[in-house]
Formats: C-alpha cells, structure tokens, sequence
C-alpha cells in the first residue's frame, strides 16, 4: 500500500534545542497533516497544510507543503520536556477512491533531555 | 465540549472470539472513520463513514465491519479474532467531506489471548 517515508525513527535533543522532521512520499498529496501522540493516547492534531507550498505556525511549531506536493516537514523551535512524544505526519491522496483515508508515517520518537 | 469518545478503553479477548468497538463523535460531526494502531506503527485506515454510509475502505479483511447509527455514533466489529489483531483501535471525526482535520479519540486497546 502506499507509504509515508518519515525521518528520523528518533531524536534525543537537549532542552531549547530545534528540531526538525520530514515526510516524503511517491505520490502527490493534496492535505499533509502534523500529529503528536502521547503514550495512551490518540494522536492530536498539531497543524494541517492544504495548499502546495503554503508554510504555517502554530506557535513554536512551524510545517510546510512542499512545492511538488510529495513532501512536508516540522520544525519546532526551542523545545520544552512537554514536546516529548512520537509525531507522525498524514497525508490524504485526491481521489474519489482515498476517501475520508488518511495514509501515516511511521512517526518520529522525541526525546527532550532537560 | 466533548471530544471523541471510545469505549471500551482496554479489553482483553481470546482467539476466535468476537470484539465491537464503540465511538461517539464531536456534537456536529457526520463522519467517522476507523484506524488501527500497531505497537510502533502509524495508524492503519480501516473504514469510513459519512451520513451513516461506508465511503471508504482501507485493505483490512471480511472479519471487519462497522456500522454508523443515525446519531453519527459507529461500531467497528471483528471476527473470528487472531492474535494479530491485538492493537490500538482508533476513532476519528470530522464534520464531513473536504474537512481533513481529524479529530481522535484515545483508542481501544485490544489485546487477543
């Protein structure tokens, strides 16, 4: 089936430090989504990008839609032990057949070191 | 207000046994759809809902099927468990088609015995 490629697996970073994630993908995707999974918990969505190339802030986070609409990346800034977690980015293909299907990532483990 | 919910939120059932999933939507949400979740693996589309029709399926055998009621809330059943069906089961709305900003519940986790 169709995959997200999403790097890195993980990250240890100390406190204050940035960090910054991507997802590629084979194929063209007209949403690219940002989520944050807690342990226990569902995913909460961080940020939705509709738009190739549209660049969007949700305070110290920060995702972009690539121009050729196979990619995406997250950027948080000065990171806080609360940003701890595992991210994952989604996209949704065009297509009367991908409806309401929403394809993951296979998310990115973040460890913030006080 | 209440976000989506998901009952139960642990069970435990034994191979070949039968499971349903609960999930009651954001108030105002049409459309539900059914992920599952394995240990270190991004969700897995299983179905969609919308107006209480299926309008998407994700590649996911018989064995699983659902339903949505006409207040929106929707059932995820599965059959004839197998030990590979032991994961996190996850809910998600959204008001309807064109709006992508799903909303998830915690999940369910079942583990099969």
């Amino acid at each position: 089936g169709q995959q997200l490629n999403q790097s890195p697996q993980s990250m240890f970073i100390q406190e204050g430090e940035d960090v910054s994630m991507n997802c590629t993908s084979s194929s063209i995707f007209n949403t690219w989504l940002w989520y944050k999974q807690d342990p226990g918990e569902g995913p909460v969505l961080l940020i939705a990008l509709y738009k190739a190339g549209e660049l969007t802030s949700n305070g110290r986070l920060t995702a972009q839609f690539g121009i050729t609409r196979k990619d995406s990346f997250l950027n948080i800034s000065a990171s806080i032990p609360s940003d701890v977690g595992i991210y994952f980015c989604a996209g949704h293909l065009p297509g009367g057949t991908s409806y309401g299907k929403l394809t993951f990532g296979q998310g990115t483990i973040l460890t913030v070191h006080p | 207000d209440a976000g989506v919910t998901q009952s139960p939120t642990h069970l435990i059932k034994t191979r070949g046994q039968h499971v349903t999933l609960r999930c009651s939507p954001i108030s105002g949400h049409k459309s539900v759809s059914w992920y599952q979740q394995v240990l270190g693996q991004g969700p897995q589309f299983i179905f969609q809902y919308y107006e209480k029709e299926e309008r998407g399926r994700g590649n996911f055998p018989d064995r699983f099927s659902a339903r949505q009621f006409p207040n929106y809330s929707s059932e995820l059943n599965v059959n004839a468990l197998l030990l590979g069906d032991s994961a996190l089961y996850l809910c998600a709305s959204t008001a309807g088609p064109g709006d992508y900003g799903y909303t998830f519940g915690s999940g369910t986790r079942l583990t099969v015995v």
